[in-house]
């Protein structure tokens, strides 16, 4: 199984423009996150999904919107991107909420907004 | 809503033990403790449940005080390998769960020869 994959790996954008990250994730989960990692901040919760075609706001979503409309993947748009965007993404996945189970991650995504 | 994690930084020798606290505002279904190698994505150690259940695989261990909304991690006889950043997780509710997954701010671990 390849568990939690985030496609790109690396991106470097200009300011104003926009982008997709997708989660695949093949363990039929029903929970889905993506977080953003900056130095000092540990991982902030962006958007999340409970279930295919539901999402919610995290703690961090302003800028971001968020897909599910099939329940192996997620993902996260950024429309217009600015350099407060600049920041490690991880999507993370769970088989039922995390009242009882574990998340997990995938690889990360490092993105530069310059 | 994010837990605060204490402390920020410790620094161990080999054999040395460690304690890594959380601490919520909000009322806790359950903590879970994660470790992230530098530049790897975070791993799950543990999950701590209402009601004392645990569940993990690690020589690791952690209690939950669920009236005091805190939980502790920790490291006896500290390896090498454990060296990285800890993170806890909560998921805080009110009158249900979110489903949300929140984390502290991490934890730095190094443990020297």
């Amino acid at each position: 199984n390849a568990g939690v994959t985030q496609t790109p790996k690396f991106r470097v954008l200009k300011t104003g423009q926009s982008m997709t990250l997708l989660c695949a994730q093949d363990m039929n989960h029903e929970y889905m996150y993506w977080y953003r990692q900056d130095p000092g901040m540990g991982l902030r919760l962006i958007h999340y999904s409970v279930g295919e075609g539901t999402t919610a706001k995290g703690e961090v979503p302003d800028g971001y919107n968020v897909s599910r409309l099939k329940k192996q993947n997620f993902l996260l748009g950024l429309e217009s991107a600015a350099p407060s965007q600049t920041s490690v993404y991880f999507c993370a996945s769970s088989y039922r909420g995390p009242e009882n189970t574990e998340a997990f991650f995938g690889q990360g995504t490092r993105l530069t907004v310059v | 809503q994010q837990p605060v994690q204490s402390p920020q930084a410790v620094i161990l020798r080999e054999g040395e033990d460690a304690v890594i606290n959380c601490s919520s505002s909000k009322a806790l279904y359950s903590v879970h403790w994660y470790r992230q190698k530098h530049g790897e994505a975070p791993v799950f150690l543990m999950i701590l449940l209402k009601g004392g259940e645990q569940k993990g695989h690690e020589k690791i261990s952690a209690s939950f005080n669920e009236k005091k909304q805190q939980s502790s991690l920790y490291l006896t006889a500290s390896q090498l390998s454990y060296s990285g950043t800890y993170f806890c997780g909560t998921d805080p509710y009110g009158s249900s769960n979110t489903g949300k997954l929140i984390f502290g701010q991490g934890t730095t671990l190094q443990v020297k020869p």
